[in-house]
């Protein structure tokens, strides 16, 4: 399974863009990258999923270099709200692997 | 549609003694998970089923034992708590090459 890091916190305020950055060196060629939101006191929950290059939704974006050895989360014009733990897991979703481990995730605070 | 449910939300043991939780999902999923949760730690893998009938253990299997014994139900027991179980336990299930649902936790405290 790929190992993933991820810097342990980030500081950032009110409206701005936060980026967080997660390295995979030995990502697999059939490996997805996943990012789950985890507040205090409740499960995580899913944000966002990609393969390769830009995905987008409503909440973030997820860019992915050619290499894919490293994956980063976008949050545009964050609020207080976005004050959570983020994590990256990297993982075979096809097949009947089904093993997923999560790394040690990036706490981030939002000030105002 | 409940989603991931996990029962019971909150419980206190004492050393030795033996409890089961349980994870229930109303999705179909195949894959169900386990992992537990310590403060200001992240989350690290008990035991994973496959599907019904199957079980594989994770990055910290001792001391839990798991059945999947029907697709909808994953049970997590503790034989003979100890203290360094006291944790809080998330369940999660996912279909293949979707992301994990994750239920609200249940909040264990071994005295």
């Amino acid at each position: 399974l790929a190992k993933t890091t991820q810097p342990i916190s980030m500081d950032s305020y009110e409206g701005q863009e936060v980026n967080i950055t997660c390295s995979h060196n030995n990502i697999a060629t059939n490996d997805y990258i996943t990012w789950y939101q985890q507040f205090p006191s409740q499960g995580p929950r899913f944000i966002i999923q990609g393969y390769k290059t830009k995905v987008t939704n409503e909440v973030a974006s997820l860019f992915i270099p050619a290499d894919r050895k490293s994956s980063t989360l976008s949050l545009p014009r964050v609020s207080l709200s976005d004050t959570a733990v983020y994590y990256c897991l990297v993982a075979l979703t096809s097949g009947n692997t089904g093993k997923l481990i999560f790394g040690q995730g990036t706490t981030l605070q939002v000030k105002p | 549609n409940a989603g991931v449910t996990q029962t019971p939300k909150f419980r206190v043991l004492k050393t030795g003694q033996s409890m089961t939780l349980l994870c229930a999902q109303d999705m179909n999923h195949e894959y169900m998970y386990w992992y537990r949760q310590d403060p200001g730690m992240g989350l690290r893998l008990i035991h994973y089923s496959v599907g019904e009938g199957t079980t594989a253990k994770g990055e910290v299997p001792d001391g839990y034992n798991v059945s999947r014994l029907k697709k909808q139900n994953f049970l997590l027991g503790l034989e003979s708590a100890a203290p360094s179980q006291t944790s809080v336990y998330f369940c999660a299930s996912r279909e293949t090459n979707q992301p994990q649902h994750f239920g609200d936790g249940t909040r264990l405290s071994i005295l």
